[in-house]
């Protein structure tokens, strides 16, 4: 079965510092990969999707950057954290047109 | 465009009793319709889907969603509910239609509680 790695489960970072989040994915080739942001504990908003290696769609424009450098790897990254950065970072998967279909356990980052 | 309405910030119901999220959906083209469950801190877990057939579809810990064309609306439900259902439940539209995008809007999503 499918399963999505996240780390660091936790992250405390001062304003300005960089970021970088990581996500693998095992038990599939070639799938969908995805970055929410999760605000507060509620709604999801969609940051990054990407349908192959080197194809970054992003939908929301801020200084969130991602990268696919393998079929499996997507990175979340920033040059200067904001304090607005601040939320829990959720990893997903899906396959072709389908859904998402497997989230990683999120990274809950704090901004100081 | 594609919206999801989860109008419920939090239900509340007995272990035992029936429980119902509700869901309405706005889409310009064929919806498929899912639903999710969060736990605290973990990541959403698929729970079930509408793509087409039986309004009625059937998913994962006993949770079944009932599509309604005339009332845009995939609510979830469970006969009987359990404790251990007591979670974040979230709804997610996107337009089925050729053509269409495959990145599906969620919901502000339903906190579930189940009282003892």
């Amino acid at each position: 079965s499918q399963t999505i790695h996240q780390w660091p489960a936790t992250l405390v970072q001062p304003v300005g510092s960089p970021l970088s989040l990581e996500c693998t994915v095992e038990g599939t080739s070639n799938p969908n990969l995805y970055w929410y942001r999760q605000a507060a504990g509620r709604g999801l908003q969609l940051l990054f999707y990407s349908v192959g290696i080197g194809q970054i769609s992003s939908e929301v424009p801020q200084n969130l950057s991602a990268s696919r450098p393998q079929d499996r790897q997507f990175i979340l990254s920033s040059k200067k954290l904001l304090l607005s950065d601040s939320g829990f970072y959720l990893c997903a998967s899906g396959q072709g047109t389908g859904q998402p279909q497997h989230f990683g356990d999120g990274t809950r980052l704090s901004i100081l | 465009a594609q919206s999801v309405a989860q109008p419920e910030d939090q239900v509340n119901v007995a272990e035992g009793n029936p429980l119902t999220v509700k869901c309405t959906y706005s889409v310009s083209g064929n919806p498929y319709l899912f639903w999710y469950v969060q736990y605290p801190n973990r990541g959403l877990q698929f729970l079930l889907k509408y793509i087409t057939g039986d309004n009625l579809v059937k998913g994962s810990y006993g949770f079944e969603a009932e599509f309604n064309k005339s009332q845009t609306s995939f609510h979830l439900k469970k006969p009987s509910a359990l404790v251990s259902d007591s979670a974040l439940y979230f709804c997610a539209v996107r337009d089925g239609t050729s053509g269409g995008s495959y990145i599906p809007t969620f919901g502000r999503g339903t906190s579930l509680i189940v009282h003892p």
